[in-house]
């Protein structure tokens, strides 16, 4: 089992393009959290998604930010139009259920240059 | 809503000496409180969580609810213990699952 797959590791992106980060949780999993990290700070809930569901996107930035977790391939957060203030590293973490731990991706950290 | 504290951002200890790692929270309800590591070069991982009342590579914690804590211990640190460490709640609820996170605290093990 090759655990919580993130790619890409790095994501350098100027200012005003796209910016697509994929997940894909381990096997039996089908629960999927995104967090986000800023500098200095920790993680911070983002959205929570089962397939083809979003469960709760409390966390996501009104606009830019979008969430999919769809019935085939992996789970993709989406960043439009990025600013300097999107940088950060990106982590997605999976659970078989909402009653387990999570098992963490080694994150997606995105440069806005 | 719900929140968590780790007071100290940096903790140095030599190997040997008992290490304590702060963690309080604010839920007015019943969260479940876990604490995960982040070794370097290496993905965050889940160390413990306060149902399971297990220990951990010798660490523990206690919920204490009256002082709405749950600090991390272990009576004699280990160089390995050197790491990122992060307390985490989650509530029940549409929410269960979610976890809010602390700022962290990195642990210094000296030899």
């Amino acid at each position: 089992n090759a655990g919580v797959m993130q790619n890409p590791r790095h994501l350098v992106r100027r200012r005003g393009q796209e910016a697509r980060l994929r997940c894909s949780p381990m096997k039996g999993h089908s629960h999927v959290y995104w967090y986000r990290q800023l500098p200095e700070e920790g993680l911070k809930f983002m959205v929570y998604l089962q397939k083809e569901n979003i469960i709760d996107e409390s966390g996501m930035p009104k606009e830019r930010f979008s969430a999919e977790f769809p019935k085939e391939g992996p789970s993709i957060l989406r960043i439009q139009q990025v600013v300097r203030g999107d940088s950060a590293a990106y982590f997605c973490a999976s659970s078989r259920s909402t009653g387990d731990g999570y098992t963490f991706g080694s994150g997606t950290r995105l440069t806005v240059v | 809503a719900q929140r968590v504290t780790q007071p100290e951002k940096l903790l140095s200890v030599f190997k040997g000496a008992p290490v304590e790692l702060k963690c309080n929270y604010s839920y007015s309800g019943s969260p479940e409180l876990f604490w995960y590591v982040q070794y370097s070069r290496q993905r965050l991982q889940l160390l413990l969580r306060h149902i399971s009342r297990e220990s951990i590579k010798g660490f523990t914690a206690d919920l204490n609810k009256g002082e709405t804590s749950f600090h991390l211990k272990k009576p004699f640190a280990q160089e390995e213990d050197s790491a990122m460490y992060y307390c985490a709640l989650s509530i029940g609820g549409t929410s269960y699952g979610k976890l809010t996170f602390g700022q962290g605290t990195i642990l210094t093990v000296h030899p």
